[in-house]
């Protein structure tokens, strides 16, 4: 119950593309959804996070998108530029402060120039 | 604005030795986490602690490992007679009281020989 699921494992769009990674939660005790990017060699960077009392939410380039219902939430990466090639991790955790963040397997994006 | 420091980011262990890694969490965080990251995997939860109180401790092996985070000086994650499957990365994250906001330091990686 305490699983995220994520996918695809790895993908690969043209600059200029839009990169879509899904993932899936079981707990719906969560209520806390932030997506991490991750170089070589690297801590994982907050990208983005969103509640469940929004469906969407976006910040510049990324989006997360949010469906309750399904218990599925999504990051679209807008313009997809080389420089975006890292591993992205999701993750689900309670808002609360003390609770651990259950990750996704991560997906490795290349973005080809 | 120092963010999450850790130290040393990275450290070279023989079978049966002792590996000490060591935290400070961004500065106002009183909540610190230590995930573990396998080659080729995702992180996954080992222990969360506020100064002078282990919190949770499900996720961290049952033998050869401790963490602490005294009153005075980072937190320390311990891991006592290496073996070669103890090779990872070990991050740390630090977050406020109030929200679940996690920052990550660089990372540990850890190499057993």
């Amino acid at each position: 119950q305490q699983q995220v699921k994520q996918s695809p494992q790895s993908l690969i769009v043209q600059k200029g593309g839009i990169s879509i990674i899904n993932c899936a939660y079981e707990n719906t005790a969560f209520d806390y959804f932030p997506w991490y990017q991750q170089f070589p060699g690297k801590g994982p960077a907050l990208l983005i996070a969103i509640r469940p009392d929004v469906s969407e939410k976006k910040e510049g380039r990324f989006t997360i998108s949010f469906n309750k219902s399904a218990k599925q939430f999504s990051l679209h990466i807008m313009d997809s530029q080389p420089g975006d090639s890292a591993t992205y991790f999701c993750a689900a955790s309670r808002v609360t402060s003390g609770s651990r963040l259950t990750f996704g397997e991560g997906t490795q994006l290349t973005v080809n120039p | 604005n120092a963010g999450v420091m850790q130290n040393p980011r990275h450290l070279v262990r023989r079978r049966g030795q002792e590996a000490r890694l060591r935290c400070s969490p961004m500065k106002g965080h009183s909540h610190v986490y230590w995930y573990r990251q396998l080659p080729e995997e995702g992180l996954k939860f080992m222990v969360y602690l506020q100064k002078e109180n282990i919190i949770d401790e499900s996720g961290m092996p049952k033998e050869r490992f401790s963490a602490e985070f005294p009153k005075e000086g980072p937190s320390i994650l311990r891991i006592q007679q290496v073996v070669r499957g103890d090779s990872a990365a070990y991050f740390c994250a630090s977050s406020r009281p109030t929200y679940n906001e996690q920052f990550f330091g660089p990372g540990t990686r850890l190499t057993v020989l």
